[in-house]
C-alpha cells in the first residue's frame, strides 16, 4: 500500500518554463515531507523540505507547496533548466512511534527539461 | 568527508548464489538505513538502525535478506539465496540530525 505517490511517472517541460511535480499522501499523520533529486548512476539528493506547520517554503528556483486538507503536496521549479533534468522523489515523515526517524518515498517523476 | 561508500557498484550473479552488498556511512552519523529501488515501487525502506542496533526491519522482503551493522563505520546486506526477482538498485543512506545522505548504489542483476 503505497502511503505516498506520485501519480505522473514522468514530465516534459520546456527550458525557462515552469515545472511543477506533484505528490499525494493518505497518511494524516505525515508532518515533515521532503523532495530528492536523483541523477542517473548517483544516490538520490536532498532538494528541500517542509514542515506540517508551514504551507510553503522557498529555496532560490526551488518551492514546495503544502496543502495539509488534500493531502497534497507540490514542487514548483522556475524556470526550468536543462541540468534539472532527474527524477525526483517525494518523501514523508510521520510522527508516530519510531516513524519519526524514516521516511516514506515515492515512486519518483522523471522531469525532462528540453532546451 | 567522502559520503556514504557503497562497494561493489556493480554486482550479476546466478541465481541461488549468496550476495552481500556493503556500506561505510559518514562518520558521526547515528542512523543507517538500507533502501531497494524499482520502477515498480520506487524507493522501498528496507532496514534502519541506530547507534549499530536495528530498528525497525519491517520492510526487508523475506528470511532470504539480513543486515547487520557490526560498528559504526560498516554495514552489510545479504541475499541468501538470491532470486530473479531481487534485481535493483540498492542505497545505503546515513543520516544527522536533518537529513538522509545516500550512497551512489549497487546495481544488482540476478540472472
Amino acid at each position: 500500500d503505497q502511503q505516498v505517490k506520485q501519480n505522473s511517472p514522468s514530465l516534459s517541460v520546456q527550458e525557462g518554463r515552469i515545472s511543477i511535480l506533484n505528490c499525494d499522501y493518505t497518511n494524516s499523520m505525515f508532518d515533515y515531507f521532503l523532495w530528492y533529486k536523483k541523477y542517473p548512476a548517483e544516490g538520490p539528493t536532498f532538494l528541500i523540505s517542509i514542515s506540517s506547520i508551514k504551507d510553503k517554503n522557498e529555496d532560490g528556483r526551488f518551492t514546495v507547496f503544502l496543502n495539509k486538507s488534500a493531502k497534497h503536496l507540490s514542487l514548483h521549479i522556475v524556470p526550468s533548466q536543462p541540468g534539472d533534468s532527474a527524477v525526483y522523489f517525494c518523501a514523508a515523515s510521520g510522527g508516530y512511534g519510531g516513524a519519526t526517524n524514516k521516511l516514506i518515498f515515492g515512486t519518483g517523476t522523471l522531469l525532462a527539461v528540453q532546451p | 568527508d567522502a559520503g556514504v561508500i557503497q562497494s561493489p557498484r556493480h554486482e550479476v550473479t546466478e541465481m541461488g548464489q549468496e550476495v552481500t552488498l556493503r556500506c561505510k556511512p559518514i562518520s558521526g552519523h547515528d542512523y543507517l538505513f538500507w533502501y531497494r529501488q524499482t520502477m515498480m515501487r520506487g524507493l522501498e525502506l528496507l532496514i534502519y538502525f541506530n547507534n549499530n542496533v536495528p530498528i525497525d526491519d519491517s520492510g526487508m522482503p523475506e528470511d532470504r535478506f539480513s543486515a547487520k551493522m557490526p560498528n559504526a563505520s560498516f554495514s552489510t546486506l545479504k541475499i541468501q539465496p538470491s532470486e530473479p526477482r531481487d534485481s535493483a538498485v540498492y542505497f545505503c543512506a546515513s543520516r544527522d540530525q536533518i537529513r538522509e545522505y545516500f550512497g551512489p548504489g549497487t546495481r544488482l542483476t540476478v540472472l
